[in-house]
């Protein structure tokens, strides 16, 4: 079945305390990228990825780390978490670039006390 | 930074009715299309609707666009309690950003 996955679903951490949420597409998608979902905000993209060892920022970069070292994965790492890094994040794939429909993972929900 | 605009912010309906909601944006677009959001859950895509069309169909579902506004609708038709959901527009720039909206929740009642 052709799917995004995400893990972990549901995470509670610490402030500092470092992180990596992971990503894996099986489609065979060149362009992949993280979304962060808050209450009135819609989605926010955090960095993208065009292609393997090409990455680049999206709207809301601060506090996030990306690496794409094979073209299924994208994991996000948080290196120093903190409160207001609180919420529902996406990943998203699609076949070349951001002007395709975008294939969304479950979503992980991360509350950092 | 959020182009798309969603209106209204929620709509309430009863099965059977129709249901139709807005998104409007700011500056020009390459693309938009619209993703619908199960609670808690993944986008879904629905529909993708490029700058040059101006209507597009599939199922129950309809989207128009009109780029001299800069605004798109929505519009699915014969509702049931399974379209309850968030719906959201997308919009890609020519700079191929993708922005979406905060989105307009749905709830179709029995």
């Amino acid at each position: 079945e052709a799917q995004v996955t995400q893990n972990p679903r549901y995470l509670i951490t610490v402030t500092g305390k470092k992180l990596t949420v992971t990503c894996s597409q099986n489609m065979n998608h060149e362009y992949m990228s993280w979304y962060r979902q808050d209450p009135g905000l819609g989605l926010r993209q955090i960095y993208y990825s065009m292609n393997v060892e090409v990455t680049d920022k999206g709207d809301v970069p601060e506090g996030y780390k990306v690496s794409r070292k094979e073209k299924r994965n994208f994991p996000l790492i948080l290196e120093s978490p903190s409160p207001n890094q609180t919420s529902l994040y996406f990943c998203a794939s699609s076949l070349r670039h951001s002007s395709y429909e975008q294939y969304f993972g479950p979503g992980t929900r991360l509350t950092v006390t | 930074s959020q182009q798309g605009e969603e209106d209204p912010q929620a709509l309430s309906i009863q099965e059977g009715e129709n249901a139709t909601m807005n998104c409007s944006y700011k500056t020009s677009i390459n693309n938009l299309q619209w993703y619908r959001q199960n609670s808690g859950r993944g986008l879904v895509h629905l529909i993708l609707i490029r700058s040059n069309e101006r209507e597009k169909h599939s199922g129950r579902l309809r989207v128009t666009l009109d780029t001299s506004k800069k605004s798109s609708s929505l519009l699915i038709t014969a509702s049931r309690a399974a379209d309850t959901a968030s719906y959201f527009c997308a919009t890609l720039s020519n700079d191929y950003k993708l922005s979406f909206g905060a989105g307009t929740t749905v709830t179709v009642r029995a």
